[in-house]
């Protein structure tokens, strides 16, 4: 157990539909990262916050949207699902805003595994 | 062309070989890291590199700024090791973004 709570692990849904998953950071992080995994694309940089901020952004679509709470969860909702939404959405923690320092481990979760059909 | 190159893209060796895994990117950047996905789907960070060389049990990481890039070693491979290992890099622009390689499957054959 990496200490990154990602729920839910598994999920299928149809298109045009709207999910939200969520992520509890590991104790004392206050830095929350998304990633997208996809067959086609691999790992993709979606959006950071730290500490309720939004602190950095990659290819995140627009339909995609996220937020981090005052309890320092978050929360990365996906709308108007399309196909090729499906993918492994990973969450990432970190004790600060930026992860250049050596001490300022990244620590994944295990993921939930969208499907679209 | 991909910002983040890695060679091979799988490798399969025998129990107790000498692995390296190669990483070259295009952009100025101010940390690498490398990452290992196991067949589950985890991800573990082995190591993030900014300069030299960091040793962490039977893995060696190496970057070399000037040239653009990095090598992955695995000394006495064990099956255990079987893994996708994948290269990220952090740009100099002083944001977040990490941008990934493709990943190197790497199959230790008992």
């Amino acid at each position: 157990d990496s200490g990154v709570t990602q729920t839910p692990k598994h999920l299928i849904t149809a298109t045009g539909q709207r999910v939200t998953l969520r992520c509890s950071p590991r104790s004392g992080d206050l830095s929350v990262y998304w990633y997208q995994q996809s067959l086609d694309q691999g790992l993709q940089f979606l959006i950071q916050y730290y500490n309720g901020e939004e602190r950095a952004k990659g290819n995140i679509l627009e339909r995609f949207s996220a937020q981090q709470f005052p309890d320092l969860h978050s929360e990365l909702n996906l709308s108007s699902l399309e196909l090729g939404d499906s993918a492994l959405y990973f969450c990432a923690s970190s004790a600060w805003g930026t992860t250049s320092s050596g001490a300022n481990v990244l620590t994944f979760g295990a993921g939930s595994r969208l499907t679209v059909l | 062309k991909n910002e983040v190159e890695q060679s091979p893209q799988n490798l399969t060796a025998q129990e107790g070989e000498f692995i390296t895994i190669n990483c070259s990117y295009s952009v100025g950047i101010s940390a690498l890291h490398w990452l290992q996905q196991h067949p589950g789907g985890g991800i573990v960070s082995l190591f993030m590199l900014s300069s030299g060389k960091k040793k962490h049990g039977r893995l060696i990481a190496t970057i070399n700024i000037q040239e653009k890039h990095s090598s992955l070693h695995i000394t006495a491979s064990h099956p255990r090791d079987s893994a996708v290992y994948i290269c990220a890099v952090r740009s100099n622009f002083g944001n977040e973004k990490l941008t990934f390689g493709t990943g190197t499957r790497l199959t230790i054959i008992p």
